[in-house]
């Protein structure tokens, strides 16, 4: 079965730049979901979008910009980085029909900022 | 704001014993709570969800229960693996009145390793 997928897994950039990072969701699959995880931390939510449009915000930096795009893949753009982004960052899809309430995660982008 | 907690970062148990973790949340009545499973460097995996109507779920060797009057969810594994040794973490979603449903809210997690 079709998975999440994530691109880049790896990202090593220095302070002060910036970073992309892709998602695909699982076709058919509406709602994507992005979080930072940090080392021994829980996921932590960033934003998430629903048929392309931007449906809730928690503790995303200003620095950082996303978007859904009409094939329902979605970016996260980070600006400035700081020493203190580097994290796992997962992107998570699910549809968004009654009943149907679990996420599905994708394998993650390491960022590691220097 | 909402509070989930998880009894214990770490439980070591025997291979073939049951492992319960414990979910605890405050300032929220959640309509569900979510079950995932994190191993080194991956992410989530769904296990299973519990409805506010539903005491109990099961899915092969695991069960969850749901309290909503104490507030807590017990997550079991019977017959315990090796292969079972993971981070299992405890979610809240939260419902909006329309529109796309909300994010995840994880507690610690509890890192269950099982030995031979």
């Amino acid at each position: 079965a079709a998975g999440v997928i994530q691109s880049p897994r790896h990202l090593i950039k220095e302070k002060r730049e910036t970073a992309t990072l892709k998602c695909y969701p699982i076709p058919r699959h509406d709602t994507v979901y992005w979080y930072q995880q940090g080392p021994g931390q829980d996921p932590q939510f960033l934003i998430s979008f629903y048929e392309k449009m931007q449906s809730d915000k928690g503790s995303i930096p200003d620095r950082f910009s996303a978007q859904q795009f009409s094939d329902y893949h979605s970016e996260l753009n980070m600006s400035s980085l700081e020493l203190g982004d580097s994290a796992l960052y997962f992107c998570a899809s699910r549809i968004a029909e009654f009943g149907f309430h679990e996420q599905y995660f994708g394998p993650g982008t390491r960022l590691t900022v220097t | 704001s909402q509070k989930i907690e998880q009894n214990s970062e770490a439980l070591n148990i025997q291979e073939g014993k049951t492992a319960t973790l414990t979910c605890n949340y405050t300032n929220y009545s959640p309509a569900y709570l979510q079950w995932y499973r994190q191993d080194p460097g991956r992410g989530p995996v769904f296990l299973l969800l519990i409805r506010e109507n539903e005491k109990e779920k099961r899915k092969e060797r695991l069960k969850v229960t749901f309290d909503t009057t104490l507030k807590q969810s017990l997550f079991h594994i019977t017959a315990s693996q090796p292969a079972d040794s993971a981070t299992y973490l405890c979610a809240l979603d939260r419902r909006y009145g329309g529109g796309s449903q909300g994010n995840l809210i994880f507690g610690k997690g509890t890192k269950l390793s099982v030995k031979p």
